[in-house]
């Protein structure tokens, strides 16, 4: 499969303690999106890679969330003392290019579910 | 701040029947316009949009962007079941692409 992978496919904690996700992009890929989506609406940008570039960040990152991309290819979101307004699809997509505007291809998604 | 607005945001149609999404978009240095489908998972992307006025087709799916008005449709004609979905819009401002989604379209088709 050449798709873009992430994992696990679902996460349910407690409130107050650490998750880590990770995403695989498509190999040739040099951006690399973090997502977040909740129930009725769309998905909303959290942060981006140029490869091994943290080049953006949303204001709905908090402290408490933090990202890498070591190496340029896969990817990992950590979210730190974790609270139930975390709760959401936590969605990861890849583009290929340096410049200009590409189609961006989404991963499957982890659930993240905070009790 | 970004905006995408979709409407309608529900649609409940026959197969057979012919529907049209609506998206506007205010972004700023706009770049791109994109539609994807979304069922019980991940968004799958359906077209991207850079200039007005060229018609995307795919099958019974196709799109336009006006520029102009900044706005884009998704057409789906013949519609089938298995087109029930959640459609989203999404404009890309930036060189890199960062997206701005709408709110989705959810289309249900009974048979």
């Amino acid at each position: 499969d050449t798709g873009v992978s992430q994992n696990p496919r679902h996460k349910i904690t407690k409130r107050g303690q650490n998750v880590t996700f990770r995403c695989d992009p498509i190999s040739e890929h040099n951006r690399l999106y973090w997502y977040r989506q909740t129930l009725g609406q769309g998905p909303e940008f959290l942060t981006y890679f140029q490869n091994e570039a943290q080049l953006e960040k949303s204001r709905l990152l908090s402290d408490r969330f933090s990202a890498e991309r070591p190496k340029g290819s896969f990817s990992t979101l950590e979210i730190q003392r974790t609270e139930q307004g975390d709760s959401a699809m936590y969605l990861c997509a890849s583009s290929p290019g340096q410049y200009g505007a590409h189609e961006q291809f989404f991963g499957p998604g982890t659930r993240l579910t905070v009790l | 701040e970004d905006k995408v607005v979709q409407s309608p945001l529900s649609l409940v149609v026959h197969e057979g029947d012919t529907v049209t999404l609506n998206c506007s978009y205010e972004v700023t240095n706009f770049r791109s316009l994109l539609w994807y489908k979304q069922e019980k998972k991940a968004p799958t992307f359906l077209f991207m949009l850079t200039s007005s006025g060229i018609e995307k087709k795919s099958g019974r799916l196709s799109s336009i962007l006006d520029k102009k008005e900044l706005f884009s449709i998704l057409n789906i004609t013949a519609t089938q079941t298995g087109d029930s979905a959640i459609y989203l819009c999404a404009a890309g401002g930036t060189s890199y692409g960062k997206l701005t989604f709408g709110q989705g379209t959810i289309l249900t088709v009974h048979p």
